[in-house]
């Protein structure tokens, strides 16, 4: 089974709030990152945080991480309906050697 | 660069046959990954190679798959004999470092009759 395990694992919001999803991990990572998954396509990256970073911004991204609670969230504000997607997060475990994917949380945004 | 390219991009075949799929990673990444997703099983991590060298093939199902990276401009993932359940969407990725940001292709969606 994989690590990485995301909640919810499904989201439906309206086009303008703000969408929050959790990622947690089990052991020591060295970085924590998101991808973005539009039906039928490929995996696209959206932001890397590294161990020794709280938070980072990218556009209407924020993504947090907690090494001590070994979470990370992924808030995306304002959402429009083109952020209709899944999103996973992603890490490399350094103690065992895999890059594992999260479950990943499908996020719809209603116009 | 062009990305990631896969191909074919969608291939359907009877069950028992074999079936190759193919990846061209990102010129000057080090690190390809191949990977399955499925409804049921999510994204799984099948394989991945540093410098044309397989490093973790613990996520191969089964001995009728295989990969292989003659070079750093391809590699393949080959299916001998397929069956209904291997069918599924295959990604291949690739990176610069085995921790950073991995590139995707579009994928290959498969479908064993």
């Amino acid at each position: 089974s994989q690590q990485g395990e995301e909640d919810p694992q499904a989201l439906s919001i309206q086009e303008g709030e703000n969408a929050t999803m959790n990622c947690s991990y089990k052991t020591s990572i060295n970085n924590l990152q998101w991808y973005r998954q539009n039906s039928g396509r490929g995996l696209v990256h959206l932001i890397l945080i590294r161990s020794n970073e709280r938070e980072k911004h990218s556009g209407r991204l924020r993504v947090t991480l907690d090494t001590s609670k070994k979470s990370s969230s992924l808030l995306i504000t304002a959402s429009r309906a083109a952020d209709t997607a899944s999103y996973f997060c992603a890490t490399y475990y350094t103690g065992t050697y895999k890059y594992i994917f999260g479950t990943g949380t499908r996020l719809k945004v209603l116009a | 660069d062009a990305g990631v390219i896969q191909s074919p991009r969608h291939e359907v075949t009877e069950m028992g046959q074999e079936v190759t799929l193919r990846c061209k990673p990102i010129s000057g990444h080090d690190y390809l990954f191949w990977y399955r997703q499925t409804m049921m099983r999510g994204l799984e991590l099948l394989i991945y190679f540093n410098n044309n060298v397989p490093i973790d093939d613990s996520g191969m199902p089964e001995d009728r798959f295989s990969a292989k990276m003659p070079n750093a401009s391809f590699s393949t993932l080959k299916i001998q004999p397929s069956e209904p359940r291997d069918s599924a969407v295959y990604f291949c990725a690739s990176s610069f470092r085995i921790e950073e940001t991995q590139y995707f292709g579009p994928g290959t969606r498969l479908l064993v009759l």
